[in-house]
């Protein structure tokens, strides 16, 4: 099983909202990751949790609040958003976040803000 | 940082070759990818290779690797529409894969 799953499919919120998106791997993966997606554009790294410990912070703005409750799951907490944050957010687990440990992805949660 | 660039576009008809290209400037890099993603989808992992191959065939699929001029190529024999999607290549370095700009592949029927 080399399945990443990621709940909503889409979400539309507005800028006031509180949302979260939700990543789930059982291939007992130890690193997880949120990417960032824009339109014919390749993804980019936001955050990295190794052994449910955060590892990578891409100075991403403080209104995306990561969160990993185990090493089975992966959390993106959205508040106060802005249109410009619309994209397709990927997550993504690997085995450990050494050399050689290749990422593979869910399908991608698409957001828009309105 | 790590730059990773790759043609925007390529048309091939179908059953022809497709070759993509990607040329990266970190030579300290370790593992190399090919990406898939269709339309509206996340990115699916087609193959890898080592930086210490030349070479990797996988069916269709053949990945070549020039580790002097760092540069690496996707081959796709015998090309399906099914093929027709974005394909990025990405190159891992210390602690983060560094992802291509992205070829546009198109197959004309």
């Amino acid at each position: 099983d080399t399945e990443v799953t990621q709940t909503p499919k889409h979400l539309v919120m507005g800028m006031t909202n509180k949302k979260s998106l939700k990543c789930e791997q059982h291939m007992g993966h130890r690193a997880m990751y949120w990417y960032k997606q824009k339109a014919k554009k390749p993804p980019e790294l936001m955050f990295v949790y190794s052994y449910e410990k955060l590892s990578i912070n891409e100075s991403v703005p403080s209104r995306f609040s990561p969160e990993c409750p185990n090493s089975s799951l992966l959390n993106l907490h959205l508040h106060a958003l802005q249109p410009e944050d619309s994209a397709l957010y990927l997550c993504a687990s690997s085995q450990g976040q050494g050399d050689g440990e290749t990422q593979y992805f869910g399908p991608g949660t698409r957001l828009l803000v309105l | 940082g790590e730059d990773v660039e790759q043609s925007l576009f390529l048309s091939v008809r179908e059953g022809d070759s497709s070759v993509i290209n990607c040329t990266y400037t970190d030579s300290s890099s370790t593992y190399l990818y090919w990406y898939k993603q269709e339309p509206g989808a996340g990115l699916q992992l087609l193959t890898y290779i080592f930086s210490n191959m030349d070479m990797k065939q996988d069916q269709r699929l053949t990945v070549l690797l020039n580790k002097k001029d760092k540069h690496l190529s996707l081959r796709i024999a015998d090309t399906q529409t099914g093929d027709s999607a974005i394909y990025f290549c990405a190159v891992r370095g210390y602690q983060k894969v560094t992802f291509g700009t992205g070829t546009k592949l198109q197959v004309i029927p």
